[in-house]
Parts: C-alpha cells; sequence; structure tokens
C-alpha cells in the first residue's frame, strides 16, 4: 500500500519567515495529495491540494509543489502569522476503484516564534 | 449546518463495553471514511464506505464495524473495548470513491479505562 513520510516533525520559524515542509510517497498511481492544517483539539482541515496533472499550486501565502518523478510533494508557507501555528498533514490517495482513504503523513508541529 | 458531525464529542467507558459513534453529513457526499488519531497524532484510515460497498483497513480489529443506515450516515460500532482503543476518532466525506476532497467531523474522543 501507500506510504508516506513527511518531514521535519517539528518546524519552529520566526513570524515574517516562510516555513517548507516536505512528504515523499512511495505509490506511483497516487494521484492526488491534500494538505490538512489541525489547530489543537480540532479536526483536520483541508488548506489546499493539488493533482497529479499540475506541478505547482497557490493559494494566498500558502502554496504546494509536486515532482511527480521524484515522488515527493511540498507546503511552503510565506509571511507567518501566528494563526498559522498548529499542525500540518500531508497526504496521499491513490488510483483506482472502491474508496480507500487517504495515507497521512506523521504531521509537522510548526511553530511560529513571535 | 455543521457539514459533518459526530456524537458524543466525548466517550468514556470501561474495558470490554460495547459503545457506537455516530456520523452524519449533509453534503450529499457519496463515500464516507472513518479514521483514528492515537496520541501521536497519526491519523489511519480504518473504513471506506461507498454505495454500500466496505473497504476495511486490513489492521483493523474486527471488534469494529461501521453500519451504514442510509448514505447520510456512517455510524462506528466497538464491542469489547479494550485499553489501545482510546484514541480520537474522525468520520469524513467526500464526493466520490475517486474525487479526493474530504471533509472530516469533529472528532470523538474515545478514553477506554
Amino acid at each position: 500500500g501507500e506510504n508516506v513520510e513527511q518531514h521535519p516533525s517539528t518546524l519552529s520559524v520566526q513570524e515574517g519567515d516562510s516555513a517548507v515542509i516536505k512528504c515523499t510517497y512511495s505509490d506511483s498511481a497516487s494521484n492526488y495529495f491534500p494538505w490538512y492544517k489541525q489547530e489543537l483539539g480540532k479536526r483536520p482541515q483541508l488548506i489546499i491540494d493539488i493533482r497529479s496533472n499540475v506541478g505547482e499550486k497557490k493559494d494566498q501565502r500558502i502554496a504546494v509543489t509536486l515532482n511527480k518523478t521524484a515522488k515527493h510533494f511540498s507546503l511552503h508557507i510565506t509571511e507567518t502569522q501566528p494563526e498559522d501555528s498548529a499542525v500540518y498533514f500531508c497526504a496521499a490517495k491513490g488510483r483506482g476503484g472502491g474508496a480507500d482513504g487517504l495515507t497521512f503523513g506523521k504531521g509537522t508541529h510548526l511553530i511560529i516564534q513571535p | 449546518d455543521t457539514a459533518v458531525s459526530q456524537t458524543p464529542k466525548y466517550l468514556v467507558t470501561q474495558m470490554g463495553n460495547d459503545k457506537s459513534i455516530k456520523c452524519e453529513q449533509n453534503l450529499g457526499h457519496d463515500t464516507m471514511y472513518w479514521y483514528k488519531q492515537d496520541s501521536k497524532k497519526f491519523l489511519k484510515i480504518m473504513f471506506s464506505y461507498n454505495n454500500k460497498e466496505l473497504i476495511i483497513n486490513e489492521t483493523v480489529p474486527n471488534r469494529f464495524s461501521p453500519k451504514s443506515p442510509d448514505k447520510a450516515h456512517l455510524n462506528l460500532h466497538i464491542n469489547s473495548l479494550e485499553l489501545g482503543d482510546s484514541a480520537v476518532y474522525f468520520c469524513a466525506s467526500s464526493p466520490g470513491p475517486s474525487l479526493g476532497e474530504q471533509y472530516f467531523g469533529p472528532g470523538t474522543r474515545l478514553t477506554v479505562t
């Protein structure tokens, strides 16, 4: 099955700086890669996603890049703000019939230092 | 008008008991899921359910069984609860099995004593 590795497990950046979180996946058939943000005690919330026919996608301060050949994808957050502090999860979903779910990375705890 | 809802939010019970967690979505989605988030925050798929087809993660004990009375509901039944079942359980839904966007419920924190 799919395996997703996520790094780093903890990331501390100064407010206003950029943050980058990286993930790799194992199944070359995977075609959908979402990123979720989870605040303490809350549900995971979808913040951005990318499909395998696209190399980059941007939404205001966040962007995701995908390298299908290398099987890795990254989340970029620019001009970080205190409210960006949370745990971020990358995930991958394979192609095919049936309702298989997302395979998640182990999460990155992003800390924004004031 | 919550999109994906779960009840209860907290559930404290003793080992050996049987319990259920309810999930409802009002998004008109065709596919629903159950995930388990352990104490290390690791999220793992347990089940997916689409058009009466249930796909089970092979690592899930058969003490866990999802039941779907209709397309908008996917409840989780757990028999003979064990200490290791303590976790946060999230329900989620998506428009279809090959459409990736999944939306999560608020979670149910299960504590087994």
